[in-house]
């Protein structure tokens, strides 16, 4: 099993939609949770940690479940420069992060 | 941007040749990072240094050899590949502590043939 999956997706939807991307993670022990975002031939940012009682930075909602070990991110009225891949990343240390990511869900928003 | 920045973005390489990649964080950073992406594959850790030290060797190959001469530099040092090694090696900074975020540099885009 992988240590973070992903739907790669990808998710075609118009402008002005809401999208939801899930992602799961095997290891119990995993420390924190992150979503970063991938743009085509560019490296990867940080788009928002993750926390248990959920967190919100502007159209971007992000969710954790750690008893079923899953993480979800929902965009709300998708802009055209939201496409990108987004990836699911975990914490799997407490010193130093080492951090386990998946492959990424990529998102195509439409005129 | 150029937080971190990396040299060359793209090289090409045979299998006997010996090269270096280099990674500058200008961030005031203490860890460093390398990451090896390749094509309908995640991210994948390589080293960790923290505070100039190498606390993480993901079972990388030892034709991979890295070098943390002081926090602010990074190399990654090449001999023998093999085509698989092909792909987008990342270089990532960070401050120790916390949730604090790892910034990426650009990559170097590596062919082996």
């Amino acid at each position: 099993r992988k240590e973070v999956e992903q739907d790669p997706g990808p998710f075609n939807v118009p402008e002005g939609a809401t999208v939801a991307f899930n992602c799961t993670y095997s290891n119990s022990a995993s420390q924190s949770f992150f979503w970063y975002r991938q743009d085509c031939r560019k490296e990867p940012k940080l788009l928002m940690s993750v926390y248990s009682s959920g967190n919100e930075d502007g159209r971007f909602t992000a969710q954790l479940n750690r008893a079923s070990q899953y993480i979800s991110l929902l965009i709300r009225d998708s802009k055209l420069s939201d496409s990108a891949t987004y990836l699911c990343v975990v914490n799997m240390n407490t010193g130093f992060q080492k951090l386990v990511f998946g492959t990424g869900t990529r998102l195509l928003v439409s005129p | 941007e150029t937080g971190v920045t990396q040299t060359p973005r793209h090289l090409v390489m045979g299998m006997t040749n010996k090269k270096s990649l280099k990674c500058e964080q200008h961030l005031g950073h203490n860890a460093m990072y390398w990451y090896k992406q390749s094509a309908k594959k995640p991210l994948e850790l390589m080293f960790v240094y923290s505070l100039e030290e190498r606390v993480e060797n993901n079972s990388v190959p030892s034709r991979f050899s890295p070098e943390c001469p002081n926090s602010s530099h990074l190399f990654l040092h090449l001999h023998t590949l093999q085509p698989e090694d092909s792909a987008l090696y990342l270089c990532a900074s960070r401050r120790q502590g916390g949730n604090n975020e790892q910034f990426f540099g650009p990559g170097t885009r590596l062919t082996v043939l």
